[in-house]
């Protein structure tokens, strides 16, 4: 298993520009979210899904859009970046969403997103 | 929007010392989590707490589900270089998305 992986690693867009941050995994979990990570902030959720064809809002979903197509992946677009959106982004999967007491959200390793 | 409030923010402390951080929250949760997180990497659970009262160990950190179930500490006892990282706590609620708290960065010097 290679858990939650994330594509790119670091990016660097200008004020305006779009892109879309992946995050892929292979655990057959049907909860997945993005969190931003700032300085003295901790993890914002910023959209989450519950399944395929879910999605819904976070705390911080302006600027943010996202889809699920199928199980395994759940990616982050930026319509139009703005400087405000510099941060790094965390994707995360697990089981149940926490429905079951035993369950875990698992991290990815993250993306560094510097916004010009 | 909602964040937890963890403290502290910083600790510098001696190899072999003991741990304390903990998280207050002016809200109820029904799950508590204690994550690592290591530079360049996403946050790693190191404890789970689902009821009220309870406390659970795992190796040498120990934590425990406040009993008004508005707040969790951590304790790490014998400090050793690898504890180095910023602990997080969150919590949550049924099926709910995780709430941070801002983060304690933990510096010790050997």
């Amino acid at each position: 298993n290679a858990g939650v992986t994330q594509t790119p690693k670091f990016q660097v867009l200008k004020t305006g520009q779009s892109m879309t941050l992946q995050c892929a995994q292979d655990m057959n979990h049907e909860y997945m979210s993005w969190y931003r990570q700032d300085p003295g902030m901790g993890l914002r959720l910023i959209h989450y899904s519950v399944g395929a064809g879910i999605t819904d809002q976070g705390e911080v979903p302006n600027g943010y859009n996202v889809s699920r197509s199928t199980t395994e992946d759940f990616p982050l677009r930026l319509l139009s970046a703005a400087p405000s959106q510099t941060s790094v982004y965390f994707c995360a999967s697990s089981y149940s969403g926490g429905r079951a007491s035993t369950d875990t959200q698992y991290f990815g390793p993250g993306t560094r997103l510097t916004v010009l | 929007g909602q964040q937890l409030n963890q403290s502290p923010q910083s600790m510098f402390i001696q190899e072999g010392e003991d741990v304390s951080m903990n998280c207050t929250s002016s809200s109820i949760f029904n799950t508590w989590l204690w994550y690592k997180q290591e530079p360049g990497e996403g946050p790693v659970l190191l404890i789970a707490l689902y009821k009220a009262g309870e406390l659970t160990s795992n190796g040498r950190l120990t934590a425990q589900f406040g009993i008004t179930r508005k707040d969790s500490f951590l304790n790490i006892s014998a400090s050793i270089p690898s504890d180095v990282g910023i602990y997080f706590c969150a919590g949550q609620r049924g099926a709910q998305k995780l709430v941070f708290g801002q983060g304690t960065r933990l510096t010790i010097n050997p």
